[in-house]
């Protein structure tokens, strides 16, 4: 199988704080995993990819220093939301490539108050 | 970089009926094109993908045929379900500049059947 796991499914937090995100692929090692964000009834916009042991690539228009991004382990990466405003409200999604398929996450609902 | 239309936006059919969704993508050095399925709320689910070295494949009610030549590829549902309802986006696994190993995803389209 190929099993993604996304942690918290959903979070309320107030403007200025910040939050982490947790992408885990269960059954396998991913070396790349890949970070998106999806706003309703739209397709989903790729905010950047995370490589294991290196630092992330990030798509042009995302502020680096505001998603944080760290691939420490083959099953592990994490998305830090920082200093959140309410227009970082969304639904953020991971995906974990496994021998060319990315396989997704639940998602992660973010609401900035 | 690789580019993903999809068309049409909304397709409603009657169970029993035929779905079929179209993509076109740019990058003549895409090679994979995988299909996902996401219901309202959820995560986009993989449901049929193709290799550019095949022409079609087909797992049970789903089809993917691929012409590399027009590049273009599409989605195929025979005897829908109202459990088919969700939304289907199409992508390509571009090697540009921009794009490398990633996915383009098209604007997807809503699919609703009613029973």
């Amino acid at each position: 199988g190929a099993v993604v796991s996304q942690h918290p499914s959903r979070v309320i937090c107030k403007s200025g704080t910040s939050v982490k995100i947790e992408c885990r692929s269960l059954d396998f090692q991913a070396t790349t995993m890949f970070w998106y964000r999806q706003f309703p009834k739209q397709s989903l916009m790729l905010m950047a990819t995370s490589n294991e042991g290196s630092k992330a690539t990030y798509e042009q228009g995302v502020e680096k220093d505001k998603f944080l991004i760290n691939h420490a382990s083959l099953t592990l990466s994490t998305l830090t939301v920082t200093s959140a405003h309410p227009e970082d409200s969304s639904f953020y999604i991971c995906s974990a490539e496994k021998e060319d398929t990315q396989y997704f996450g639940p998602g992660t609902r973010l609401t900035v108050l | 970089g690789e580019n993903v239309e999809q068309h049409p936006s909304t397709l409603s059919v009657q169970e029993g009926d035929s779905a079929v969704i179209k993509c076109t993508y740019s990058d003549s050095a895409s090679n994979y094109f995988p299909w996902y399925k996401q219901e309202l709320g959820k995560r986009p689910q993989l449901i049929i993908d193709i290799r550019s070295n095949v022409g079609e494949k087909k797992d049970q009610r789903i089809a993917v045929t691929l012409n590399k030549t027009a590049k273009h590829f599409s989605l195929h549902i025979t005897e829908t379900q109202p459990e088919d309802s969700a939304v289907y986006f199409c992508a390509a696994k571009g090697w540009g500049t921009d794009s490398w190993g990633k996915l383009q995803f098209g604007a997807g389209t809503q699919v609703v059947v009613t029973p």
